[in-house]
């Protein structure tokens, strides 16, 4: 099925440990968002990629870096986890983006369920 | 102030009824407003986008914008239980960043 596809759904790891979150759609959207989503604090941005090769930090960057390895694909990393990323983490794609056209809304994955301990 | 406004709820309906979800927000300038439905576990789902002051249908769904007052509203005729779920407001503001509510929850009753 078309749609945006998350790697893993649940992940535990321990404080100083890093790990990359896998994002990938097959709509040829061109524009791709990592979001964190925290009880009482709704969706906020880390980082978007508004076109292939091009990449821009959002509301809450810091301790995550990102990489649009395609026009498919965009990874989330962190280099060195805190108890404070425990977090549900969203990739979504849109058929335009930020500064492009506002219009259309965005398709989520299924999310990532990450603890740090 | 937040940037999107939502109350938390539970907002508690009966099968059949009506339900309203209301937002507000900041940035006079927001062009285009959307609404999610988040079941509990899941990812966010759009359900409703608009862009124009006034009223947008869609079956059962109706969404209501009013840029003079920053409100954005959305309307669940005939709830079903099937409806309860978290409803996110967004808002893609003057310089297309999109910003959300906290969410909403709606419990529908049999």
């Amino acid at each position: 099925n078309a749609g945006v596809t998350q790697t893993p759904k649940f992940q535990v790891l321990k404080t100083g440990q890093s790990m990359t979150l896998q994002c990938a759609q097959d709509m040829n959207h061109n524009s791709m968002y990592w979001y964190r989503q925290d009880p009482g604090m709704g969706l906020r941005l880390i980082y978007y990629s508004a076109s292939e090769g091009t990449t821009d930090k959002g509301e809450v960057p810091n301790g995550y870096n990102v990489s649009r390895l395609n026009k498919r694909e965009f990874s989330l990393r962190l280099e060195s986890a805190a108890p404070s990323q425990t977090s549900v983490y969203f990739c979504a794609s849109s058929p335009t983006g930020q500064g492009v056209g506002g219009r259309y809304g965005y398709t989520f994955g299924s999310g990532t369920r990450l603890t740090v301990v | 102030q937040k940037e999107v406004e939502q109350n938390s709820g539970p907002l508690s309906v009966p099968e059949g009824a009506i339900a309203s979800l209301n937002c507000t927000y900041s940035d006079r300038g927001s062009q285009s407003f959307f609404w999610y439905r988040q079941y509990s576990g899941k990812s966010p789902e759009l359900i409703m986008s608009i862009y124009s002051n006034g009223d947008k249908e869609d079956g059962r769904f109706t969404a209501q914008l009013n840029k003079a007052s920053q409100y954005v509203s959305l309307l669940i005729r005939d709830s079903q239980p099937s409806d309860s779920a978290t409803y996110l407001c967004a808002v893609n503001r003057v310089n297309n960043d999109m910003r959300f509510g906290a969410g909403t929850r709606l419990t529908v009753k049999p």
